[in-house]
């Protein structure tokens, strides 16, 4: 298994601002995702995190509105840039094991006034 | 297109009885089913998973039935108890992973004493 740590783990920020969080993982895994989940709803992939080079984002998401980083195997960041109230919701780092299974993190909730 | 549809959406179940949470997938290069539990404020917790190579998979009260020609799976968990009130998500992944789980939309689950 793998255990995930996010901060931060909330931030109530203004409009027009960006947040960067980060995603931390115990052990070496293979991938690293990133999702979306509006309170009480289902999760949304917004990209995978590619270690060294640039993330896939899914349809609906682009690079200058989230960039993510990821210099190594155990490290993400995810930035959200550009507020606005829409994106408040909660933001989740997964990652995958080399058994397959999929961990995520405890998450990060996001309020934009 | 909603790729992995879940019901019910809500479901009440006494305690001691048996909790059943259906999914139907769509794409057929899904190789790889597992379900997720969340309670409030935390991060979906990896609860058991399956591949289409097997029909069932049981892991204490837990078990995933799956029926590949008919491209559904479901959740079942035996003696069901208060303490298993929360969220459940099945989701599904295609061979490789490198684009993340495709979630259902969840089914909140309370066990009534």
């Amino acid at each position: 298994s793998a255990v995930i740590s996010q901060k931060p783990s909330r931030d109530i920020c203004q409009r027009g601002t960006s947040l960067t969080i980060q995603c931390q993982v115990d052990s070496q895994v293979t991938m690293m995702f990133w999702y979306r989940q509006q309170p009480g709803q289902s999760l949304t992939l917004i990209a995978t995190a590619n270690q060294g080079s640039e993330a896939t984002y899914e349809s609906g998401f682009v690079i200058d509105k989230f960039p993510i980083s990821r210099p190594n195997l155990t490290f993400s960041t995810l930035t959200v840039s550009n507020m606005s109230p829409e994106d408040s919701s909660i933001y989740l780092c997964s990652a995958e094991t080399t058994t397959v299974e999929a961990f995520f993190g405890p998450g990060t909730r996001l309020t934009v006034l | 297109q909603q790729q992995v549809k879940q019901s019910p959406q809500s479901l009440i179940v006494q305690k001691g009885g048996i909790s059943i949470i259906n999914c139907a997938y769509e794409n057929t290069a899904f190789d790889y089913f597992p379900w997720y539990q969340q309670f409030p404020g935390k991060g979906p917790a990896l609860l058991i998973a399956i591949r289409p190579d097997v029909s069932e998979k049981k892991e204490g009260r837990f078990t995933i039935s799956f029926n590949k020609s008919a491209k559904q799976f479901s959740l079942h968990i035996m003696d069901s108890q208060p303490g298993d009130s929360a969220t459940y998500f099945c989701a599904a992944r295609t061979q490789g992973g490198a684009d993340g789980l495709t979630f259902g939309k969840g089914t909140h689950l309370i066990i009534q004493p």
